[in-house]
């Protein structure tokens, strides 16, 4: 398998515009993960999904943020209107939980607002 | 709400040199603890996951420990090698799956 896919892998954008990042998730994996990376805050867990289904936001920092998982193999986390503190690594990970809580993570995406 | 402490924040050690890394968490009521490896620009990755009824994990050059009455993980790594220069961070899982993670570890090996 390839892994977690994560993309775009760096995208620098400017405050106000719409942020996209995207996730497939490794194939048969029943949980996704999304968690933020800063240096001030460390790795902060946005939102999670089972069965595609979210069961934790609270995490999400404010309404611009948004996530959606519409099918095993897919998932999005949008930020509108992106601003210059949301710079920071997000990352996406999934488990496939019958087998045991080995998690694996993408590569993340490097977002900078200007 | 779950803290995480890592001690030290980072360190340095020249290389062959056994070390020990700490991590500390507030709510003994976890489902595991898991250890992870990050280099610089790059995503987690596993090394060692206990589950919360055994007291230890080992791999290759790692040992990881766990006692949960006290609420303190460590990593140990023996023989250690520049490869091994890497953020080494500690999470614990709650029953529902996600992780609360430290601050992470950055550790140097000198050649």
């Amino acid at each position: 398998d390839a892994g977690v896919i994560q993309s775009p892998r760096h995208e620098v954008t400017e405050m106000g515009q719409e942020v996209t990042l995207r996730c497939k998730p490794i194939s048969g994996h029943d949980y996704l993960f999304w968690y933020r990376q800063t240096m001030m805050r460390g790795l902060e867990l946005l939102i999670y999904f089972n069965n595609n289904v979210p069961i934790d936001d609270s995490g999400m920092p404010e309404d611009r943020f948004s996530a959606k998982m519409p099918n095993a193999s897919f998932s999005t986390l949008k930020i509108q209107p992106s601003e210059p503190r949301d710079s920071a690594v997000y990352f996406c990970a999934s488990i496939y939980s019958p087998a045991g809580n080995t998690i694996y993570f993408g590569e993340g995406s490097w977002l900078t607002v200007v | 709400k779950q803290e995480v402490t890592q001690i030290p924040a980072a360190l340095s050690v020249p290389e062959g040199e056994n070390l020990v890394l700490n991590c500390s968490f507030t709510d003994s009521a976890i489902y595991n603890l898991q250890w992870f490896r990050q280099d610089p620009g790059k995503g987690l990755t596993s090394l060692l996951l206990i589950q919360s009824s055994q007291r230890e994990q080992t791999s290759g050059r790692l040992n990881a420990s766990l006692d949960k009455s006290s609420g303190r993980s460590t990593l140990y790594i023996a023989a250690s090698q520049p490869g091994d220069s890497a953020t080494y961070l500690c999470a614990v899982s709650g029953s529902a799956r996600q992780l609360t993670f430290g601050s992470g570890t950055q550790l140097t090996v000198l050649p």
